[in-house]
């Protein structure tokens, strides 16, 4: 099994500039999320979804777009670059919504805003 | 907004010792789930071991095991028997929110020593 895929692992972007960060899963979860991990905060969730057609905010939503249009994907999009969103992204899934469930996280976006 | 406050940024440990990494969380829900999660230097997420806020018995997982005092609201992580391969950032993680969401500490830097 791939588990979850992040792509890309690494991406530079200039300040303005949009992109999608793509995150897929295999293991058929209804529950996908993304985090963002800066030195000294751990992870703080950005969005997150329980299933396809529904998306919510986390923590930290601010510049940032999702969508789930099937249960395998959930790209989340910076619309317009900014410095602040330098980071290293987690996309994560959870079988359901049932919360014992353990989170699956891919291996992370490192992503540099000059 | 939850927090979480794991108060040793750093941790050491000699192999074939113990440690306790300790955590701390407020919360006014009765019914929740705690995470540990370990991240090596390869960035990876790697579920440790999980509790149910409702579950007196502390949960164990081979050498790792946790001290949860609900009253408190205290989850510590003891390692026993550290091996080299222990050595990693540490997140205590509960959930929050009806138990949708987690919300992670900043991290415990744990060094094993030879």
């Amino acid at each position: 099994n791939a588990g979850v895929t992040q792509t890309p692992k690494f991406q530079v972007l200039k300040t303005g500039q949009s992109m999608t960060l793509q995150c897929a899963q295999d293991m058929n979860h209804e529950y996908m999320s993304w985090y963002r991990q800066d030195p000294g905060m751990g992870l703080r969730l950005i969005h997150y979804s329980v299933g396809a057609g529904i998306t919510d905010q986390g923590e930290v939503p601010n510049g940032y777009n999702v969508s789930r249009s099937t249960t395998e994907d959930f790209p989340l999009r910076l619309l317009s670059a900014a410095p602040s969103q330098t980071s290293v992204y987690f996309c994560a899934s959870r079988r359901d919504r049932g919360s014992n469930q353990p989170q699956h996280f891919g291996d992370g976006t490192r992503l540099s805003i000059l | 907004a939850q927090t979480v406050t794991q108060s040793q940024p750093e941790m050491s440990v000699q192999e074939a010792e113990t440690v306790t990494l300790s955590c701390t969380y407020d919360t006014s829900e009765s019914d929740y789930y705690l995470f540990w999660y370990k991240q090596p230097p390869s960035r990876q997420m790697i579920l440790v071991i999980r509790q149910e806020a409702y579950k007196q018995q502390n949960a164990t997982e081979n050498r790792f095991s946790v001290n949860f005092q609900k009253a408190a609201k205290s989850f510590s992580l003891k390692i026993s028997d550290s091996q080299l391969g222990d050595a990693a950032m540490y997140f205590c993680a509960p959930t929050q929110g009806g138990s949708e969401k987690l919300v992670f500490g900043k991290g415990t830097k744990l060094t094993v020593n030879p």
